[in-house]
């Protein structure tokens, strides 16, 4: 069936650094994808989106990049900062009318 | 810029009662999804609705239904509530444009607990 994971569940990396969140997916058919951010008990935050027509695209101190050829996606964040430590979800839009998360990716920014 | 609005942000339920969620999406948004997430887990897909009919159907319980009413608003109704239902709902909502999916909102979730 459709899946969308994770490969780390916590990434712990130094303020000032860059991280790097990975994500698979399987759904071949899927055209768009899209990266949450969520603090405890917040609902999820559109950081940033892509769509299958693309391999990369560039947001304030984010990317998101694509390779539909081993179906992966990653989102990275410059200059990681005390403010991004949270539970990032990738999520897929299948052909249907529901969004698909994945297993969140906890970043820990410590000074 | 208006969010998407849910209520109540809390509440407690006993077993066995009945619970009503509701769910104002972005003005102009006409899809709108729910999504259940328990402690640590990811967000799951309950059931969405576009232009007040229902689209898709995940892992809803039969306990559970919910609607989407003239106003685009919904409410998801949790009935012969357990133990198990205690989690996060969130509500999201959307405005996909010529059948071209787009980035969907969620809403600051209700804490749902059921003792």
């Amino acid at each position: 069936g459709e899946s969308v994971g994770l490969h780390l569940p916590t990434l712990s990396v130094q303020e000032g650094d860059n991280s790097i969140i990975n994500c698979a997916y399987s759904n071949s058919a899927s055209d768009y994808f899209i990266w949450y951010k969520q603090e405890s008990g917040k609902g999820p935050q559109f950081i940033i989106d892509i769509r299958s027509n693309m391999d990369k695209r560039q947001g304030q101190r984010v990317t998101v990049l694509l390779n539909k050829t081993v179906k992966h996606l990653s989102l990275q964040i410059a200059a990681t900062q005390p403010g991004d430590s949270a539970v990032y979800f990738c999520a897929e839009w299948a052909d249907t009318d529901k969004l698909i998360f994945g297993t969140g990716t906890r970043l820990q920014v410590f000074p | 810029a208006a969010g998407v609005i849910q209520s109540p942000r809390h509440l407690i339920k006993e077993k066995r009662e009945t619970a009503t969620l509701k769910c104002y999406p972005i003005p102009r948004h006409d899809t709108v999804y729910w999504y259940q997430q328990g402690p640590g887990q990811d967000p799951q897909f309950l059931i969405s609705f576009y232009e007040k009919m229902q689209s898709d159907k995940g892992s809803i319980p039969d306990r559970f239904s919910a609607q989407q009413f003239s106003d685009y608003h919904s409410e998801l109704n949790m009935s012969s509530l357990e133990l198990g239902d205690s989690a996060l709902y969130f509500c999201a909502s959307s405005y996909p444009a010529s059948g071209v999916n787009t980035e969907a909102f969620f809403g600051q979730g209700t804490r749902l607990t059921v003792v």
